[in-house]
């Protein structure tokens, strides 16, 4: 069974901080998924990384994926309020890939 | 068009109620999914349906029974529920079935209340 852990699971700071979410596994993932949920929403796509040591940028939005593919962080720079969100990791893995399971999320606060 | 349509956007309904949760999408996308959201949680995988075949039940009690009527459609009919079933519904679709790795789009999620 593939032990999935996200953090930190709460996160509130100000206006213009930058912040780091993390999500580890004792799986090798084929490819991971981050997804932001905003409140009365349903999550959308943010990126898909694939190859080990794979670095995305996505305006202020950092991804990095692992060399080992076993884990994966995001990073925000200057966050700010419209960055509010559940931020969730969503691990492909062998043959359960299609199931799209979730990490337990990071629920993000910024303050203005 | 780019979007998951989900209605009702809010339900309450009592524990002998029975009703629907409907979900449509025409992006021309192959599998659907139900997830099942408590506050402050991550998304809950409840069932799959891919190419409108069942594919998935996640051990889900018999009182959630999906449909799914054709390609662009699917629903979720609810019987005798109880109060912890009061979550965040969510539908989703991807393009392709099983296993591809893509894109899920989701839609806003009907709010269920239980009372």
């Amino acid at each position: 069974t593939q032990l999935l852990e996200q953090s930190p699971q709460f996160l509130s700071i100000q206006e213009g901080e930058n912040l780091t979410v993390y999500c580890n596994s004792s799986s090798v993932f084929s490819s991971l998924q981050w997804y932001r949920q905003e409140p009365g929403e349903g999550p959308v796509l943010l990126v898909t990384v694939v190859t080990g040591g794979e670095v995305k940028k996505l305006k202020r939005l950092t991804f990095q994926f692992g060399d080992a593919r076993k884990d994966s962080s995001l990073h925000i720079t200057a966050a700010q309020p419209g960055d509010t969100g559940l931020y969730l990791c969503a691990p492909r893995s062998g043959g359960s890939n299609y199931k799209l399971t979730f990490g337990k999320g990071t629920l993000l606060t910024v303050n203005p | 068009d780019t979007e998951v349509t989900q209605t009702p956007k809010h339900l309450v309904m009592g524990m002998t109620n029975k009703k629907s949760l409907k979900c449509e999408q025409h992006m021309g996308h192959r599998a659907m999914y139900w997830y099942k959201q408590k506050a402050k949680k991550p998304p809950e995988l409840m069932f799959v349906y891919s190419y409108e075949k069942l594919s998935i039940n996640e051990s889900v009690p018999s009182r959630f029974s999906p449909e799914c009527p054709n390609s662009s459609l699917l629903n979720l009919h609810l019987h005798a529920l109880q109060p912890e079933d009061s979550a965040l519904y969510l539908c989703a679709s991807s393009l392709l079935g099983p296993g591809g790795g893509e894109k899920l789009f989701f839609g806003s999620g009907t709010q269920l209340s239980v009372l």
